[in-house]
């Protein structure tokens, strides 16, 4: 069985200062974890995705992630908001046993990312 | 390259009529997922398609779910008799199992917005 736990639902952050977006996960196997944004009116853009090949993983548009097993952690980062980073963002799990299947697929519950001007 | 492709964008349906949605997938991508987002549910898979194989349909709502997919290509999600409940986003995703770094990645479409009224 695995989960995703994303910690806060909603972060306001100034346009300019850093970004942090907390998930915690838990699974029974070795996982890939995946960030996923959502603009309004849009569909799922695929951010960034961790497969073990290294711990920090680096994403589009300036976002990285950093794997820590020690702490089942996968935290979104930004060193430097914009305004176009108002979205909704998801924290993703896959199972990684069968390299694949939407049963190992796990979707967490979305943090609102909100800039201040 | 074209992404997922999702039609129509937006439907508005009457209580107890049936409605069908489309996907059409990546090019030459073998799976084929159908997810439902909702404002109390989040994200929701409902079916999974690879190949030629019979779906995995673990995560249809209801009876009243179905969905097919012609020549291991495009999609279609079947609600029969609509309810008010099923008023959601419905979103498609695609992956490419034939290539080992990209087997659990899963690239989605814009989605279909349906409204019962």
């Amino acid at each position: 069985a695995q989960s995703v736990t994303q910690l806060d639902s909603h972060v306001s952050v100034s346009e300019g200062t850093p970004v942090l977006l907390r998930c915690n996960y838990s699974s029974s196997y070795s996982p890939s974890l995946f960030w996923y944004v959502q603009h309004p009116n849009k569909g799922l853009q695929l951010l960034l995705k961790y497969t073990s090949a290294a711990t920090l993983v680096k994403g589009i548009n300036g976002f990285e992630a950093e794997f820590k097993k020690s702490e089942t952690s996968f935290h979104l980062t930004k060193p430097s908001a914009h305004m176009s980073d108002a979205a909704e963002y998801f924290c993703v799990v896959s199972g990684g046993v069968t390299g694949g299947g939407a049963d190992g697929l796990t979707f967490g519950k979305g943090t609102h990312l909100i800039i201040q001007p | 390259g074209a992404g997922v492709s999702q039609s129509p964008s937006n439907k508005v349906t009457e209580k107890g009529k049936d409605v069908e949605l489309r996907c059409d997938p990546i090019s030459g991508h073998t799976a084929l997922y159908w997810y439902r987002q909702s404002l109390g549910q989040g994200l929701e898979f409902l079916i999974y398609f690879q190949g030629n194989s019979a779906p995995d349909k673990s995560g249809l709502p209801s009876d009243r779910f179905s969905a097919e997919r012609t020549g291991g290509s495009v999609s279609t999600l079947t609600i029969q008799r609509t309810q008010q409940e099923d008023s959601a986003v419905y979103l498609c995703a695609s992956s490419h199992w034939d290539s080992p770094e990209e087997t659990d990645t899963q690239y989605f479409g814009p989605g279909t917005r349906l409204t019962v009224l």
